[in-house]
């Protein structure tokens, strides 16, 4: 399975600035997923990933807000913009390697906005 | 609307005996299963896949089956040890390199 990188692990962060997200996997996928896991809920998916054309996102989840950017086919970045305490949460990015393999999950990102 | 239902409250169990975890699904008809682990701070941990035409699937202590027509998946774990106390989260998909959805997860405490 793959190997995912991702950071920061964790960040305060003032409201109305903004925060990158970085995710690198030790191999090539095509797909990339973000993901949001707030405080005792599940994940959330946020949006997907493709290399070469524009991130698929969610009802509930719009560019403006949640810019990501996929150069090529190992690395994915996550920008959360304007931020407000209600994006307080933690962001994990994902892969998948194989049709009989599970989704490969970063660390995870744990931000407080304040 | 698609939903999951995992137990919400968390099990407890003693060391050695089986922990069975239950996942429930609505208005969805997943072409596959996946079971993970999350420990507190960290991503889920794939576990276990069971496609739609499986009834049954085993890894090591592990045991996850499938019946499509009850909508429901069963995650069994014989012997529980106090390591596998963690969040267990199932996951259903549509097939491919989609995207999946998730339970909220059960927890599980595994008492020596």
């Amino acid at each position: 399975s793959a190997v995912i990188s991702q950071k920061p692990s964790r960040d305060i962060c003032q409201r109305g600035t903004s925060l990158t997200i970085q995710c690198q996997v030790d191999s090539q996928v095509t797909m990339m997923f973000w993901y949001r896991q707030q405080p005792g809920q599940s994940l959330t998916l946020i949006a997907t990933a493709n290399q070469g054309s524009e991130a698929t996102y969610e009802s509930g989840f719009v560019i403006d807000k949640f810019p990501i950017s996929r150069p090529n086919l190992t690395f994915s970045t996550l920008t959360v913009s304007n931020m407000s305490p209600e994006d307080s949460s933690i962001y994990l990015c994902s892969v998948r390697t194989g049709e009989d393999s599970g989704y490969t999950f970063g660390s995870g990102t744990r931000l407080t906005v304040v | 609307s698609q939903k999951i239902e995992q137990n919400s409250e968390a099990l407890n169990i003693q060391e050695g005996k089986t922990a069975t975890l239950t996942c429930n699904y609505t208005n969805y008809s997943p072409a596959y299963l996946q079971w993970y682990r999350q420990d507190p701070g960290r991503g889920p941990v794939f576990l276990l896949l069971i496609r739609e035409n499986e009834k049954e699937k085993r890894k090591e202590r592990l045991k996850v089956t499938f019946d499509t027509t009850l909508k429901q998946s069963l995650f069994h774990i014989t012997a529980s040890q106090p390591a596998d106390s963690a969040t267990y989260l199932c996951a259903l998909g549509p097939g491919g390199y989609n995207k999946l959805i998730f339970g909220a997860g059960t927890r599980l405490a595994v008492h020596p």
